[in-house]
């Protein structure tokens, strides 16, 4: 099974930072990488899919980069309805699918 | 609006079942292949089951293979998750999942239900 490693599992910056979150991949993946976001208490929600498609609605401080096992998720000017656990996930092995651990992203 | 609802969650023994569901509205169900996804808590995500639109294809997790079965009514937008011999292992949230592109690694789950917790304890 690909095994999805996320760094760090957790951060705390300010309102309008700069974030960024990493995902490793165990083999490559080419650019089949999706990040979903959740916030406490609800389920998670898809927020990037093919490593740097925006699903509809998101908004655009939210963006991804990478290919082959090495990913990014970035969050520009950082707002307080960011706080939530962001978590990449792997569709390379479609139909099995693996999640990263987690990145819990906390507002100073 | 698109939407999935989870029921059927509770306290189960162990050793016990327990059967999900998920109703689908919004959109044309029979379109989309499905997932179930758990969430044990405090803890990250881990995919389960996939059901093809037309139920023809299944595959689950190593985890959970031989205990767990997936299943599908086009006709009543309604998809199932079977659960035998629980372990408190499998403590955890559980949610049904629209898969926005099936059988394809451009897949991804773009609908999320609200999820329904099940407990297995004595």
């Amino acid at each position: 099974d690909i095994q999805m490693t996320q760094s760090p599992s957790s951060l705390s910056s300010s309102v309008g930072d700069t974030v960024t979150i990493t995902c490793r991949a165990s083999q490559t993946i080419s650019t089949y990488l999706n990040w979903y976001q959740q916030k406490p208490g609800k389920a998670p929600k898809l927020l990037i899919y093919a490593t740097s498609t925006l699903e509809s609605g998101v908004p655009s401080r939210f963006s991804g980069s990478g290919s082959g096992k090495d990913f990014t998720l970035t969050i520009s000017n950082l707002q307080p309805e960011d706080l939530a656990t962001y978590y990449c996930q792997q569709s390379y092995s479609a139909p099995l699918f693996t999640f990263g651990q987690g990145t819990k992203v906390e507002i100073k | 609006q698109v939407q999935l609802v989870e029921s059927g969650g509770g306290l189960v023994k162990p050793g016990g079942s327990l059967r999900l569901s998920c109703a689908a509205s919004g959109f044309t169900f029979s379109d989309y292949y499905m997932s179930w996804i758990r969430q044990a808590p405090g803890k990250g995500l881990e995919w389960l089951a996939y059901i093809s639109s037309s139920s023809t294809y299944t595959n689950y997790a190593q985890s959970v293979k031989g205990r767990f079965t997936i299943s599908r009514d086009n006709a009543n937008n309604s998809l199932d998750l079977q659960i035998n011999s629980l372990r408190a292992e499998d403590t955890a949230v559980y949610y049904c999942a629209r898969n926005r592109e099936g059988f394809s690694p451009s897949d991804a789950f773009d609908i999320w239900g609200q999820g329904a917790m099940v407990t297995v304890s004595s």
